[in-house]
């Protein structure tokens, strides 16, 4: 079964900095990654998604993904930090097996200081 | 495109009580999920419909949970006798596509508290 893990529960960055939120992938197949973002009180939101067509992905607001096969990884960055950006990232999956169920990692929380 | 819409947003319950959710879907959308998030967590599986039809639920929804789609459209979750360990935010996601890279839309969910 398909399956991500999100290393680092918290990552903090200063505004204009980059933002590096990882999530590494464990599948048998070729697998389909999402990125969400959820912000406080507030359902998920699609950021990007991996769909084979390109390694790099670019997404809404101004985040983009590789996707790097020989490293199972498909990590979130964006150049510069905004204030706006605070928010929880999830790394999720397709489950190939399962009617194309999400599953998700556990998450990552962004925090940016002025 | 009114999106995803779940009601209520909060419910404080006691436990024992039954408590329904429910979600209304993007319009069209015939693909709906139900997901529960327990804090600190990610989304977890619980459900999933096509058209009215239910065509997978995890084992994580127990015989106190039922799901319903009766005409395709808008979406029940119930839970029976509820317990403290159902406190969550339940959220629901719709989608048009078919396929591993369809695209599911979330809603604002429902954050219960069982106490």
């Amino acid at each position: 079964a398909q399956s991500v893990t999100q290393l680092g529960s918290h990552v903090s960055v200063s505004e204009g900095a980059l933002v590096l939120l990882r999530c590494n992938y464990s599948s048998s197949v070729p697998p389909y990654l999402f990125w969400y973002v959820q912000y406080p009180n507030q359902g998920l939101q699609l950021l990007l998604k991996y769909t084979s067509a390109a390694t790099l992905v670019k997404g809404i607001n101004g985040f983009e993904a590789e996707f790097k096969k020989s490293e199972t990884s498909f990590h979130l960055t964006k150049p510069s930090a905004h204030m706006s950006d605070a928010a929880e990232y999830f790394c999720a999956v397709s489950d190939l097996e399962s009617f194309q169920k999400l599953v998700f990692g556990t998450g990552t929380r962004l925090l940016v200081s002025p | 495109d009114t999106g995803v819409s779940q009601d209520p947003r909060h419910k404080i319950t006691k436990r024992g009580q039954n408590v329904t959710f429910r979600c209304d879907p993007i319009s069209e959308h015939n693909r709906l999920y139900w997901y529960r998030q327990t804090l600190g967590q990610g989304p977890e599986f619980l459900t999933y419909f096509q058209n009215e039809a239910q065509l997978e639920k995890s084992r994580l929804l127990s015989d106190r949970f039922s799901a319903e789609r009766p005409k395709g459209s808008f979406s029940t979750l119930e839970i029976q006798r509820t317990e403290q360990g159902d406190s969550a935010m339940y959220l629901c996601a719709s989608s048009l596509e078919f396929g591993p890279t369809e695209t599911q839309y979330f809603g604002p969910g429902t954050r219960l508290l069982v106490l």
